[in-house]
């Protein structure tokens, strides 16, 4: 089975702090993402990365950085959190089988900044 | 551009009732087609999947047909159960895109 983790299931930050979200996926997969998930709102994309080094700005970049220096890791990073940056953050990688993409999700970071 | 549309939800069956929840894509070319469920608390989970027109997707008792014709991907299950409620997302992707096009999930909630 592919594994996904994340590296908190909860965290709670102060406005300001530099904040770091680790996933790790087992699976050598090559694309991984990053979302935000909030009530109402759905499932948006803030970044993904489609090898090591590499990285594309999905839909909600702004005050988001990620790092991605070996495959298996991706690390969402909040310069300076914000209050409006309080939702649940979710990873996934992604595998190409039998012509098509399937993603798989860690089991998400509830961040609060207070 | 490539969109999926669902049912708002919430859905709020008893226990044992049919369930249909309705979703519909725009798309080029011929996309796959998933249905991801979440848990409170939890991560997506893939539920189901269909690769092609007219292929059935099927897992823990749920159903779901591609049908290019209507552009629908509607997901159904004949009795559902109190652990069934979760939050439901419709999904497509292309060959060409390492993205997946989201729906906006439909809450289900089940009453014994």
């Amino acid at each position: 089975d592919v594994k996904v983790t994340q590296s908190s299931r909860y965290l709670v930050k102060r406005t300001g702090e530099k904040v770091f979200l680790e996933c790790v996926q087992d699976m050598d997969h090559e694309n991984m993402f990053w979302y935000r998930q909030d009530p109402g709102l759905g499932l948006r994309l803030i970044y993904f990365s489609y090898d090591v080094k590499m990285k594309e700005k999905g839909d909600i970049p702004e005050g988001y950085s990620v790092s991605r220096e070996k495959k298996e890791r991706f690390s969402l990073i909040l310069e300076s959190a914000s209050t409006n940056q309080t939702s649940m953050y979710l990873c996934a990688s992604s595998l190409w089988t039998g012509g098509r993409y399937e993603q798989y999700f860690g089991p998400g970071t509830r961040l609060t900044v207070t | 551009g490539d969109s999926v549309t669902q049912m708002e939800g919430p859905v709020t069956l008893s226990e044992e009732a049919f369930l249909t929840i309705n979703c519909t894509y725009t798309a080029t070319g011929y996309p796959s087609l998933f249905w991801y469920v979440q848990y409170p608390g939890e991560g997506l989970q893939l539920l189901l999947k269909a690769t092609k027109a007219d292929d059935k997707g099927s897992n823990k008792g749920f159903e779901a047909t591609y049908r290019k014709e209507t552009t629908s991907f509607h997901l159904e299950k004949g009795s559902v159960q109190v652990s069934d409620s979760a939050v439901y997302f419709c999904a497509l992707s292309r060959s060409d895109n390492y993205q997946l096009i989201w729906g906006a999930g439909t809450k289900l909630i089940i009453k014994p």
